[in-house]
């Protein structure tokens, strides 16, 4: 167990429409990354989250957005949805004193 | 921009065997991370070990060490007395030390199977 969740576990949307994912990071953990793993692939770099603002992104337009809450508990939120953004989406939290990054299991999101 | 090669699409192994799994990386950085990450098919990401760059000694979890080559931007897992737990996939990763930068790029896997 890393002390990091995620939900939903599952999501099924259509094309088009906007969906929100949650992760709960561990405590004391005020950095967050979002990554995007394509079936077969290794996970991709979306955005990081250090003290509720985005300080780093990768290559994602910006329809992928997200946020960061006191609590340790970030979102991640995806507008427009395409097919291509079928894929498992993982937060990762760390402290920042750190530099391990630790896991959640993901949200499988499939867009059709 | 940093890029992580992983040459072994998949590999198996009879339990009990010892395996290795290759990794190379491109990077003009001077400080930097390097882990392994197992993913069963269970989807979560877990830690294996890690490296830093700037330690010369090879670092060792139980049964998992690693081979790191920083002249050669190599850093290979090697798996003593494989267990059948172990099958998985396996992804190596490299994260600068850079406030602001630290995102991890990974490569795109070895799928390791024990066979009993």
């Amino acid at each position: 167990e890393t002390g990091v969740t995620q939900s939903p576990t599952h999501l099924i949307k259509t094309r088009g429409q906007q969906v929100t994912l949650r992760c709960s990071s561990q405590s004391g953990h005020n950095t967050v990354s979002w990554y995007q793993q394509a079936l077969g692939q290794g996970p991709q770099f979306i955005f990081q989250y250090y003290r509720e603002e985005e300080n780093g992104r990768g290559n994602f337009p910006p329809r992928f957005s997200g946020l960061q809450f006191p609590n340790y508990s970030s979102e991640l939120n995806v507008n427009a949805l395409e097919l291509d953004d079928s894929a498992l989406y993982l937060c990762a939290s760390r402290n920042p004193q750190q530099e391990t990054q630790y896991f959640g299991p993901g949200t499988r999101l499939l867009v059709l | 921009a940093q890029t992580v090669t992983q040459s072994q699409p998949e590999m198996s192994v009879q339990e009990a065997e010892t395996v290795t799994l290759s990794c190379t990386y491109d990077t003009s950085e001077s400080n930097y991370y390097l882990f392994w990450y197992k993913q069963p098919p269970s989807r979560q990401m877990i830690l294996v070990i890690r490296q830093e760059a700037y330690k010369q000694q090879n670092a060792t979890e139980n049964r998992f060490s690693v081979n790191f080559q920083k002249a050669a931007k190599s850093f290979s897992l090697k798996i003593s007395d494989s267990q059948l737990g172990d099958t998985a996939m396996y992804f190596c990763a490299f994260m600068i030390s850079n406030f602001g930068n630290e995102k991890l790029t990974f490569g795109t896997g070895t799928r390791l199977t024990i066979i009993p």
